[in-house]
């Protein structure tokens, strides 16, 4: 079946530190791939979204390419804020969503 | 901006009660969806629902498990029986069509504890 597998956390950066959040997938066809965030005390919100082999998607300074030879879709952030500080689902639709466990972030001043 | 809302934000149920989540997709939306997250643990998919019937259900959607779209606005969950192990987080979600380029939208969640 379809998976995801993301890196766990919690992750703890200082602001302005550069942000790599592993993301990779098993698939049995072409799915889509999202990353999804969810600040404290709010629902999911979509981040960023790819459709097809290296499209990269990009918002709020995020970004994240899918990546099919390596089955990836990897957010970074070349400089972290403190408002960045969220939980980070990456997830795969095809035909329904699946998602990973989700990464912790805290961004210290 | 629309967004998806849900009500209540936390609820508190006895085993064995019934309880009814209540969500208001974005209005234009015809494709509205189910999710659950136990603490600590994945986001898991429960069922999608479209034209008002069941489009998918995964194993998780029992018949302990039920959605009704009764009016032209609210899209709800009813858990009939409640068990310990339905404590979780629920999420409602709407999209616009039904592809897997199309963006789900999420609600806040409702934190349902079953004691």
């Amino acid at each position: 079946g379809n998976s995801v597998t993301q890196m766990e956390g919690p992750v703890t950066l200082s602001e302005e530190a550069f942000l790599t959040i592993n993301c990779t997938y098993t698939a049995t066809g072409y799915p889509s791939l999202f990353w999804y965030v969810q600040y404290p005390g709010e629902g999911l919100q979509l981040l960023l979204k790819a459709t097809k082999a290296d499209d990269k998607g990009s918002n709020k300074g995020f970004e994240a390419t899918y990546r099919k030879e390596t089955t990836s879709f990897h957010l970074e952030k070349g400089s972290v804020q403190v408002s960045d500080s969220a939980v980070y689902f990456c997830a795969l639709r095809y035909e329904k969503l699946t998602f990973g466990t989700g990464t912790r972030l805290t961004i210290i001043p | 901006e629309p967004e998806v809302t849900q009500t209540p934000s936390h609820q508190v149920t006895q085993m064995g009660q019934e309880v009814i989540l209540r969500c208001v997709p974005i209005s234009n939306h015809l494709y509205f969806y189910w999710y659950r997250q136990i603490l600590g643990q994945k986001v898991e998919f429960l069922v999608s629902f479209y034209n008002n019937e069941i489009s998918e259900k995964s194993e998780i959607f029992d018949d302990q498990f039920s959605v009704e779209r009764p009016d032209g606005s609210n899209f709800t969950l009813k858990i009939r029986s409640t068990k310990l192990e339905d404590s979780a987080m629920y999420f409602c979600a709407s999209s616009e069509v039904g592809t897997d380029i199309e963006t789900q939208y999420f609600g806040p969640g409702t934190r349902l504890l079953v004691l």
